[in-house]
């Protein structure tokens, strides 16, 4: 089982709409969860962290974190064809740790 | 503004050649990290640093070797390149923070072995 398994895609959604993506985590001692967005041959820029059960909420995004699953969830609301990219999932086992797992991506495409 | 810089954007270089990629950062971070990125594999690790002259195997260390003889300065070396090295190579840097979220990226190196 991999570390850290995100849906590869692409997904595809409407503008406007609500686009929903989801990773798992294989480690239960993971501490920290991290969404990247890599726009094409262009480096990863982090967009959201969470450390917490439950949600956060930053502009058009929300991270959902339920550590009992082991998922942690981005929904980006009023999606725009600016958000077309591949969404990066990312770990940190043990707080104190800097070292990242990715998972291999989520390319989303947004519709116009 | 975090800057996280390499030096190399696209280089190509034959089997069997020395290959050096540079990185560095401007903002006095501890932490330096040296990933790969290739096509449905995702983003792997390759080696870290947590201090001048510190460093730790990540995932994929065999065929790469690292130096960090400054804080700001973080080499990858291939020893000898093989065509299994083609990759997009991204340099990150952060605090010893402890919590992850000031990890910044570097604009990545593509390389070619050919």
């Amino acid at each position: 089982q991999k570390e850290v398994e995100q849906n590869s895609g692409p997904l595809s959604v409407p503008e406007g709409a609500i686009a929903s993506l989801n990773c798992t985590y294989s480690d239960r001692g993971s501490q920290s969860f991290f969404w990247y967005r890599q726009y094409s041959g262009k480096s990863p820029e982090l967009i959201m962290f969470i450390y917490s059960n439950g949600d956060k909420e930053d502009g058009r995004f929300t991270a959902q974190l339920n550590k009992a699953s082991q998922y942690v969830s981005l929904l980006i609301r009023d999606s725009q064809p600016s958000d077309s990219a591949t969404y990066l999932c990312a770990v940190i086992l043990n707080f104190g740790n800097e070292k990242l797992t990715f998972g291999t991506g989520t390319r989303l495409t947004i519709i116009p | 503004d975090v800057k996280v810089t390499q030096s190399s954007r696209y280089l190509v270089k034959r089997t069997g050649e020395k290959v050096f990629l540079e990185c560095v950062q401007d903002m006095d971070h501890e932490n330096m990290f040296w990933y790969r990125q290739d096509p449905g594999l995702g983003l792997r690790l390759i080696y870290f640093s947590y201090d001048v002259k510190m460093k730790e195997k990540g995932d994929i260390p065999e065929g790469y070797s690292v130096s960090r003889e400054k804080k700001e300065r973080f080499s990858l070396i291939l020893e000898s390149a093989s065509t299994n090295q083609t990759s997009m190579y991204l340099c990150a840097s952060s605090h010893e923070t402890g919590s992850g979220n000031t990890i910044y990226f570097g604009e990545g190196s593509w390389l070619t072995v050919v």
